[in-house]
């Protein structure tokens, strides 16, 4: 009964290879989120989706993009990963701007290694 | 702009009590979130406050004062199993620019002790 599934858990890429991190959720929610947390440091946002509006927030790269076809899938793209981009991402999504009384729902997030 | 202001770590004994405290300074404020982490994992929700007063879920409890931009998560009955990190996480604005967007803490790494 997963919710939201990020895939891979774990991925390895190469300094300056592209490298896509993919995010599906079953719960119908229209807003999805990545963040990017680093070793010890609070999860950053990096953008976000209402439905098929697109916000960057002012301090994300132009390194990272997203996509989101559809309501269920959201695509985190690195277009050149160096190594400070090794980190945790996370995904996360949520319903509207109604009551979060339960939360954002997170992903399990995806350890991503650059070498 | 937005700044969380949370311990970076506390140690404990098993079976003890640990408040943690969290301030914040943010451009609106729709409520407050406590998330456990445990490395390498995602965040869990533990708890979400709006209006002051006190939340109370099992052995966690959570504290809000909007007046004074201050809350704290209480754990009690401290298990081996609460070692993580916690992390306190605000709302601030809500429209459609905006979404749901969540500013977190740094978050504070409790060490529970036999």
């Amino acid at each position: 009964d997963a919710m939201v599934i990020q895939n891979p858990r774990y991925q390895v890429t190469q300094f300056g290879k592209p490298v896509t991190l993919s995010c599906s959720q079953t719960l119908n929610h229209n807003v999805m989120y990545w963040y990017q947390q680093k070793s010890s440091q609070a999860p950053k946002l990096l953008f976000h989706y209402y439905d098929k509006d697109f916000n960057n927030e002012a301090d994300t790269p132009d390194n990272f993009q997203s996509r989101r076809p559809n309501t269920s899938f959201c695509f985190l793209d690195i277009r050149s990963p160096g190594l400070g981009d090794a980190a945790m991402y996370l995904c996360a999504t949520s319903r509207d701007q109604g009551s979060l009384t339960y939360g954002y729902t997170f992903g399990s997030g995806t350890r991503l290694t650059v070498v | 702009g937005q700044n969380i202001d949370q311990p970076t770590e506390m140690t404990a004994t098993e079976g003890a009590i640990v408040q943690i405290n969290c301030t914040y300074q943010t451009s609106g404020f729709n409520g407050l979130f406590w998330y456990q982490q445990h490395a390498g994992e995602a965040p869990t929700f533990l708890s979400y406050n709006v209006l002051d007063g006190l939340e109370e879920k099992g052995r966690f409890s959570s504290f809000l004062s909007r007046s004074k931009g201050y809350s704290y998560l209480l754990l009690k009955e401290l298990q081996m199993k609460d070692s993580a990190s916690y992390l306190c996480a605000v709302e601030g604005q809500r429209n459609k620019a905006a979404g749901n967007k969540l500013t977190f803490g740094g978050g504070t790494r409790v060490l529970v002790k036999p």
